[in-house]
C-alpha cells in the first residue's frame, strides 16, 4: 500500500511559468511533509518542508501548501527556471519518528 | 566535503553472487538508511538503523541484509544477487527534531547479470 501518492509523473513548463506538483497521503498521523529535489546523477536533497500546524511555507520561489482536511499537499514554483529541471519527491512522516515515506516522484522539465 | 559517501559508485555482479554496498557518513547522525530507486517507484526503504549495532527492516527488506558496525558506517548486503535487484541504491543519514532531514549519498548503480 503506497502511503504517499504523487502526480503528475512528469511535467514540462516554459521558463518563467508556474509549476504545481501535488501529493496526497493516507495516514492521518503524518504531520511532517518535506519535499526533496534530485538532479540527474545525484542523491535527493531537502528543498522545503512543512509541519501540519501550518498551511503554507515559502522559501524564495518555492512554496508548499498543506491541506489537512483533504490530506493533500502541493509544491508551487514561480518563475520556473531551466535550472529547476529535476525530479521532485514529496514525503511524509510522523515528526518524532525516523522514517520518511516518499512519493514516486515528478520529473520536471523547464524549457527555455 | 561530502558528508555521505558510497562505494562503489557502479557495480556489475553476476546472479547468485554476493554484493556489499558501503556507506560512510561524517554527519554524526544516529539514523542511517538504505533505499533503492526505480522508475515509477520513487525511493523505497530497504533497511535502516538507529545507531551502531542496530538494523531495522524497511518496506522491502527481502533479499537484503544490513550491517551497522559503527556510527559512521552502514552496509547493505545482497547474499545471493538476482537480476531483480538491478537498481540505483542510495544511502542516507538523518537527524532532526520536529521532522527528520535526511542527507543522501550520490548513489550506487548496481547491475546484476
Amino acid at each position: 500500500q503506497q502511503q504517499v501518492r504523487q502526480s503528475p509523473q512528469s511535467l514540462t513548463v516554459w521558463e518563467g511559468g508556474t509549476t504545481v506538483l501535488t501529493c496526497s497521503y493516507e495516514d492521518s498521523t503524518f504531520n511532517y511533509f518535506p519535499w526533496y529535489q534530485q538532479f540527474p546523477g545525484e542523491g535527493p536533497a531537502l528543498l522545503i518542508s512543512i509541519l501540519s500546524v501550518s498551511d503554507k511555507k515559502e522559501d524564495g520561489r518555492f512554496t508548499t501548501f498543506f491541506n489537512k482536511r483533504e490530506k493533500k499537499l502541493s509544491l508551487h514554483i514561480i518563475d520556473s527556471q531551466p535550472g529547476d529541471s529535476a525530479t521532485y519527491f514529496c514525503a511524509a512522516s510522523v515528526s518524532n519518528y525516523n522514517v520518511l515515506y516518499f512519493g514516486s516522484g515528478t520529473k520536471l522539465t523547464v524549457e527555455p | 566535503e561530502a558528508a555521505v559517501t558510497q562505494s562503489p559508485r557502479n557495480k556489475v555482479a553476476v546472479t547468485g553472487g554476493k554484493v556489499t554496498l558501503s556507506c560512510n557518513q561524517t554527519n554524526n547522525h544516529n539514523n542511517m538508511y538504505w533505499y533503492r530507486q526505480d522508475t515509477g517507484h520513487g525511493l523505497r526503504l530497504i533497511h535502516y538503523s538507529y545507531g551502531a549495532g542496530s538494523t531495522e527492516k524497511g518496506d522491502i527488506p527481502d533479499g537484503y541484509k544490513a550491517s551497522r558496525p559503527s556510527q559512521e558506517n552502514f552496509s547493505l548486503i545482497l547474499e545471493l544477487a538476482t537480476p531483480s535487484q538491478t537498481s540505483v541504491y542510495f544511502c542516507a543519514s538523518g537527524e532532526g527534531t520536529g521532522g527528520i532531514e535526511q542527507y543522501f549519498g550520490p548513489g550506487t548503480r548496481l547491475t546484476v547479470l
